[in-house]
């Protein structure tokens, strides 16, 4: 049973450039979380997608987007890259809605390096 | 807002020496608490977890107890092995929602 499976695993952008990330959930989940995790810091919540709608958001601006499909694979697309936004990108999957109390299962993350 | 605080590392440990990470928390509500474990190269893994008041979490020989008067969910482990060796992030979540991580402790244990 194959879990949570990001693409790429690595990728090198430059400032100003456009990306997108994606991620197929673990088998029987349809809800999908990304997370941002910088050098020596803990992850950081992006946003959620169920039913091909987002459904909660952090503190992030309008340039980080996603969109979840009808077999529940997201992407996370990020416009005008910044140096900042250099960090290991995870994706969560759980089933029905629910959250961590409930069963997330991380994909092992795309590392984006923008220079 | 919710807010988790866990001890700065590295936590630099002899196999089978005691381990205690701290983490203490701020939270409006009642969440729930976890701690995850990051090996080199890995996304996150579940380690243990706690809903309410005075449970404990345990999982491979960890325990953390969801203590409320304290706002603290400390990590123990009575004797840690080289393959504990990793990152670990105590979190919070309420009522659901995302969770809100601490910056990561990490854990070197040498034999």
């Amino acid at each position: 049973d194959a879990g949570v499976t990001q693409s790429p695993t690595h990728l090198i952008k430059t400032r100003g450039q456009q990306v997108t990330l994606r991620c197929s959930p673990k088998s029987g989940h349809d809800t999908v979380s990304w997370y941002q995790q910088a050098l020596g810091q803990g992850p950081q919540f992006i946003f959620q997608y169920y039913e091909e709608e987002e459904r909660q958001r952090g503190n992030f601006p309008d340039r980080f987007s996603g969109h979840q499909f009808p077999n529940y694979s997201s992407e996370l697309n990020v416009n005008a890259l910044l140096l900042g936004d250099s960090a290991l990108y995870l994706c969560a999957s759980s089933p029905r809605l629910t959250g961590p109390d409930r069963g997330y299962t991380f994909g092992s993350g795309t590392r984006l390096t923008v220079v | 807002g919710d807010s988790v605080t866990q001890m700065e590392g590295p936590v630099t440990l002899s196999e089978e020496a005691f381990l205690t990470i701290n983490c203490t928390y701020t939270a409006t509500g009642y969440p729930s608490l976890f701690w995850y474990v990051q090996y080199p190269g890995e996304g996150l893994q579940l380690l243990l977890k706690a809903t309410k008041a005075d449970d404990k979490g345990s999982n491979k020989g960890f325990e953390a107890t969801y203590r409320k008067e304290t706002t603290s969910f400390h990590l123990e482990k009575g004797s840690v092995q080289v393959s504990d060796s990793a990152v670990y992030f105590c979190a919070l979540s309420d009522l659901e929602t995302a969770l809100i991580f601490g910056k990561g402790t990490t854990l070197s244990v040498s034999s």
